[in-house]
């Protein structure tokens, strides 16, 4: 079965600092990959997607992730984060084909303090 | 430009009570989704619809009915609540169904808090 793995549950950051958040699936085939974030009281917004191509992917607001398949990774990565970055970060998979049933990972958690 | 929408927002229930939770979509979308939101897991699929007349377990199914009223309406059903349903729930929808839509993202309402007391 696939699964989704984000190692980091809690982040706290200083505006301006780097981010890199770390997520790893499971799953033989080939996958499609997404980050959501879910800003504090609102439903989930797609920050970026991985199909095909460039492993080098960038979304919205500044935020970038590189999925390597050998280590069947997608981290998402952020050069200088803002307070107004302060919310929850969901990777997800689905595999091509089949009913794109989206599977979760637990979630990250960042505040970004001022 | 509602995109998915959701009612109630908040509920409280006893334990015992029935609900159904609404979800509305206005994309003509034919796929429809129902996940519940636990603190520390993530998002898990409950229910999904992958088109008009069909729906299908997803990974936490039990304690949940689902109908598929209509292309747009998708409920999801709480016979007898209890208090490990106590959750967020979400709503979901995308465009088409099969393997040519699995790179599209998923369009999520925003969400019903529901407490089972």
């Amino acid at each position: 079965a696939q699964s989704v793995s984000q190692h980091n549950h809690h982040v706290i950051l200083s505006e301006a600092a780097s981010l890199e958040l770390g997520c790893n699936y499971s799953y033989g085939g080939t996958v499609n990959l997404f980050w959501y974030v879910q800003y504090p009281g609102q439903h989930l917004q797609l920050l970026l997607k991985y199909f095909s191509g460039d492993p080098l992917v960038k979304g919205i607001k500044g935020f970038e992730a590189e999925f390597i398949k050998s280590k069947f990774s997608f981290n998402l990565r952020k050069p200088s984060v803002q307070w107004s970055d302060t919310a929850e970060y969901f990777c997800a998979v689905t595999a091509s084909g089949g009913y794109n049933k989206l599977i979760f990972g637990a979630g990250t958690r960042l505040a970004v303090h001022p | 430009n509602a995109g998915v929408t959701q009612t109630p927002k908040f509920q409280v229930l006893k334990t015992g009570q029935s609900m159904t939770l609404q979800c509305a979509q206005d994309m003509n979308h034919n796929s429809m989704y129902w996940y519940r939101q636990d603190p520390g897991m993530g998002l898990r699929l409950i229910y999904y619809s992958a088109s008009e007349g069909t729906t299908d377990k997803g990974e936490v199914p039990n304690g949940y009915n689902v109908s598929r009223l209509n292309k747009r309406e998708f409920s999801l059903r709480l016979e007898s609540a209890a208090p490990s349903q106590t959750s967020v729930y979400f709503c979901a929808s995308l465009p088409g169904t099969g393997g040519s839509y699995s790179n599209q993202p998923q369009h999520f309402g925003d969400g019903t808090r529901l407490s089972i007391l």
